[in-house]
């Protein structure tokens, strides 16, 4: 089975940088996947890491830690539509099923 | 435009009363899912289909059923709902292969009374 943990909400200034961790115990892994989700609309893909470092994508940067079983999701500049949902998502050894933590609810204030 | 549909939208109906939430994908996707997301629990897996008249069980299967008698569509019924089956429902798809991530339709809100 997956246990993934991510925190449940944080508050972050607009134009600051905020780092929402999640944490996983798993059976197999073959990546981990973040989704942006804002309230009552489908999860949008973000980042995918399946190997140890960072990927840089704009605003957005991810990290992966295979041996310590983390990833960070990292927002830079933040802005006002960044309010929404951060989902933890990790793909079991099969390589389709999605595990998904329960989501972060981030609000940005101005 | 590449795109995950479901329908309908928005369904509210009765205890015991059989019901099917449609969904298409047409990017010719090998794999679709259904996920059901409540309060507090997150997305949880309720099946998935890795091809043609292939199917099996997620997390929490209890009370659905599937078929995926065509690639494009993936259609989940409840054969006798119950108010604990209320919740938001997204059908996603993706191709094969373990990098590329799933597409997600626009959601199915489902309200049991």
């Amino acid at each position: 089975g997956q246990n993934i943990d991510q925190p449940t909400e944080m508050t972050a200034t607009e134009g600051a940088i905020v780092q929402i961790n999640c944490t996983y115990q798993t059976s197999g892994f073959n990546g981990l996947f973040w989704y942006q989700q804002h309230a009552g609309e489908a999860p949008t893909f973000l980042s995918y890491n399946v190997l140890d470092g960072l990927e840089e994508k704009g605003r957005f940067s991810s990290f992966l830690s295979r041996s310590k079983g983390y990833s960070y999701l990292l927002l830079k500049e933040l802005q006002m539509k960044d309010s929404a949902s951060y989902l933890c998502a990790v793909r079991d050894r099969s390589g389709y099923a999605l595990n998904f933590g329960k989501g972060t609810s981030l609000l940005v204030t101005p | 435009e590449a795109q995950v549909t479901q329908n309908p939208r928005y369904l509210i109906t009765v205890t015991g009363k059989k019901l099917t939430v449609t969904c298409s994908q047409n990017m010719n996707h090998e794999y679709m899912s259904w996920y059901r997301q409540d309060p507090g629990l997150g997305l949880r897996q309720i099946y998935y289909s890795m091809n043609v008249e292939v199917t099996d069980k997620g997390d929490v299967p209890e009370g659905y059923k599937v078929s995926r008698k065509e690639k494009r569509n993936f259609p989940l019924i409840l054969e006798s709902p119950s108010p604990n089956q209320t919740s938001l429902y997204f059908c996603a798809s993706k191709t094969s292969g373990a990098s590329y991530e799933q597409y997600f339709g626009p959601g199915t809100r489902l309200t049991v009374t």
